[in-house]
């Protein structure tokens, strides 16, 4: 079975400033997708980003990059410059091929807090 | 982009009545459908997978008589929590995807309040 561990339960930065969010996650797929959702306080999901696990390449979308090591399970996401709207709970997320019956299963969040 | 409607958004209702929560895919033919509930400050827990005109697949701990699921088309699935009881309060959430490798598409959640 997956798992995704989140270890963050909270964190902090300061407006402008970066900061990481860890996740990592145990499976004995080659195939898989790796997600970060955003959950505000209004509860909607909102897909972060998105990474392949056949792609070496690190996604990026604008303030948000993740730092994909497949030998190590590791998936965190960094957000740069951040910005009061960050705020709200992050998510990580994994997935098998679609196609093969595949269910998301979900890390326990983190919630951050981005300080004026 | 897709969109997933899901209804009601929020819902009161009394212990021991029956509560039916919709899920549609406005855009697009949804294969497959899942279920979440989420306590709060805490992550979502997968209860069941739904897909069209089948039954739904059960997560272990999850009681298939008490919160059924319906996926009777392509773009409806429906979680009735039956007999509900306080403790079923909670937020659920569903989500969609189509065929083969598309993304998939989360509802907005439904609020379950039981008294």
């Amino acid at each position: 079975a997956q798992t995704v561990t989140q270890s963050q339960p909270e964190m902090s930065v300061q407006e402008a400033e970066t900061v990481t969010l860890s996740c990592t996650y145990d499976t004995s797929e080659n195939n898989y997708y790796l997600f970060w959702y955003k959950q505000p306080p209004s509860r909607q999901m909102i897909l972060v980003i998105r990474q392949e696990a056949y792609k070496q390449q690190n996604a990026t979308e604008n303030r948000f990059s993740v730092n994909f090591q497949k030998a190590a399970k590791s998936f965190s996401l960094k957000i740069s410059d951040s910005q009061l709207g960050d705020t709200a709970m992050y998510f990580c997320a994994f997935i098998k091929v679609y196609n093969q019956g595949g269910k998301l299963i979900f890390g326990q969040g983190t919630e951050l807090s981005v300080k004026p | 982009g897709a969109v997933v409607s899901q209804h009601p958004s929020w819902v009161i209702c009394k212990s021991g009545t029956s509560v039916k929560i919709e899920c549609r895919s406005l855009d697009f033919q949804a294969t497959t459908m899942f279920w979440y509930r989420q306590f709060p400050k805490q992550s979502l827990m997968l209860m069941a997978t739904s897909n069209e005109g089948s039954k739904a697949t059960y997560e272990q701990g999850v009681e298939k008589d008490k919160f059924l699921i319906n996926h009777a088309s392509l773009t409806l699935s429906t979680l009735t929590v039956t007999s509900a009881h306080p403790e079923d309060s909670s937020f659920y959430i569903c989500s969609a995807r189509g065929q083969g490798d598309s993304p998939l598409h989360f509802g907005n959640g439904t609020r379950l309040t039981v008294t």
